[in-house]
């Protein structure tokens, strides 16, 4: 099945400055990247997705990047605020059928002011 | 309804007691999982369901644990024999039948369960 890792586990950076999450996957077969953000006791909630004949998309200070060749794909926020501060998922799935997502560990974003 | 609704929020149960968990996905979404998540760790892979049927039950730890979504929309997941190591919290997610074409999978708030 699919393997997802994902790194930092942690990530402190202060704040206006950029971080990066970086996400690498198994299955070539994958064709489907979302990242999801989780704040303290609350549900994982979608920033961002990519899809695999994709290989960039921005919404405003969020940006993902996609190599398939690598099988490897990064979240990038620049500028960040104290509220960008919480748990931050990527996962990856198989299309062309149940599109059951895997998810990486995680990695906790912590944003000094 | 609006979001994905999950009852109860927190489940205290004593230690070999039966749990039934339960999931109200987004009215019109097809796909439905079940996930496990432990403290630090990203959510893992349970059970999916494509309207009635259980199209993967892979990610089920053992046959204490089992599924059911009878009509098509409410899910409720069932823990028998319920064992300390269970203690977690079960997410529910849902989708579209391909969630890459829009809105990717919602997740519901999860339901905290303690095995004591």
């Amino acid at each position: 099945g699919e393997n997802v890792e994902q790194h930092p586990s942690t990530l402190s950076v202060q704040e206006g400055d950029s971080a990066v999450i970086k996400c690498t996957y198994s299955d070539s077969a994958s064709n489907y990247f979302p990242w999801y953000k989780q704040e303290l006791g609350k549900r994982p909630q979608l920033i961002i997705d990519i899809r695999s004949n994709v290989g960039e998309k921005k919404d405003q200070r969020i940006a993902v990047t996609l190599n398939k060749t690598a099988k490897h794909f990064s979240l990038h926020i620049t500028e960040t605020q104290p509220e960008d501060s919480a748990v931050y998922f990527c996962a990856a799935s198989i299309g062309g059928g149940s599109y059951i997502p895997t998810f990486g560990r995680g990695t906790s974003l912590i944003v000094h002011p | 309804g609006a979001g994905v609704s999950q009852t109860p929020s927190n489940k205290v149960t004593e230690k070999g007691k039966y749990v039934e968990l339960r999931c109200d996905p987004i009215s019109g979404h097809t796909a439905l999982y079940w996930y496990r998540q432990s403290l630090g760790q990203g959510p893992e892979f349970l059970i999916y369901f494509q309207g009635t049927g259980a199209a993967d039950d892979s990610g089920l730890p053992n046959d204490r644990f089992f599924a059911v979504r009878p009509e098509g929309s409410v899910s409720t997941l069932k823990i028998q024999r319920t064992e300390r190591g269970d203690s977690a919290v079960y997410l529910c997610a849902s989708s579209q039948t391909n969630p890459a074409r829009g809105g990717g999978y919602t997740f519901g708030s999860g339901t905290r369960l303690t095995v004591v």
